[in-house]
């Protein structure tokens, strides 16, 4: 069974840097094929695709947020982490990891999601 | 960027009723595009990719049709399950470049 969960602060102050950590189990992100994305959801909005690493190690970032992010992954700890610098209240939401495959290339799996809101 | 139009924002359907969701790409995705349902409080499910391919485990009263800029999410006959918000979603260029739509509210009439 493939599951995903993120991890993180729940509250961070403007200007501060967000990591955040997805923990999976049920597949091996060294497995070809495999990548991990973060995905945000502002409070009754749409979703907002952040980032991607794949098998390969090969990075992917949202052209209008690339700047600020980071992401990395940990396969012998079946981890990836998401880092967003210089947050802004505009940045709270909730914020989900979800697998893909090269091969399908939509999101198939997701956690439940971690909340994360910007205030001082 | 590829934006994501879909309408209406609200559909309001008997249960039993068919539903038809629309989602439209502001150029051409062929046939990279992806339908999630959300219930609230939950993380999104993926239904259909590729257009129109099922994902595992979804019932067959989900279906999903069209190419190009023009897709279709159709519910043959709404259980109270199905009552949820809708996202479509292009892979065309992805990575780097995936967007989503910005939801259809499926309620009960």
């Amino acid at each position: 069974q493939v599951t995903l969960r993120e991890s993180g602060p729940a509250l961070v102050k403007p200007t501060q840097t967000l990591t955040l950590t997805c923990t999976f189990s049920g597949f091996s992100l060294s497995t070809s094929g495999m990548c991990v994305s973060w995905i945000r959801q502002p409070p009754g909005k749409a979703l907002e695709w952040l980032a991607l690493i794949d098998w390969d190690d090969d990075k992917y970032y949202s052209t209008s947020l690339k700047t600020r992010l980071t992401i990395s992954k940990d396969t012998s700890k079946n981890q990836v982490v998401l880092t967003m610098t210089n947050m802004d209240p505009v940045d709270t939401a909730t914020y989900y990891c979800a697998r893909t495959t090269t091969a399908a290339r939509a999101f198939d799996i997701w956690g439940q999601g971690t909340m994360v809101t910007v205030s001082s | 960027e590829i934006v994501m139009t879909q309408s209406p924002a609200t559909l309001s359907v008997s249960p039993g009723e068919r539903a038809t969701l629309s989602c439209r790409a502001s150029q051409s995705v062929s046939s990279n595009l992806a339908w999630y349902q959300q219930k609230p409080g939950q993380a999104p499910r993926l239904l259909i990719y590729g257009a129109s391919t099922r994902a595992t485990g979804i019932p067959a009263r989900f279906s999903g049709s069209g190419s190009g800029t023009e897709f279709t999410l159709t519910i043959s006959s709404l259980q109270s399950e199905d009552f949820a918000v809708y996202y479509c979603q292009q892979y065309n260029n992805w990575p780097p470049e995936s967007t989503f739509g910005q939801g259809t509210k499926v309620e009960i009439k």
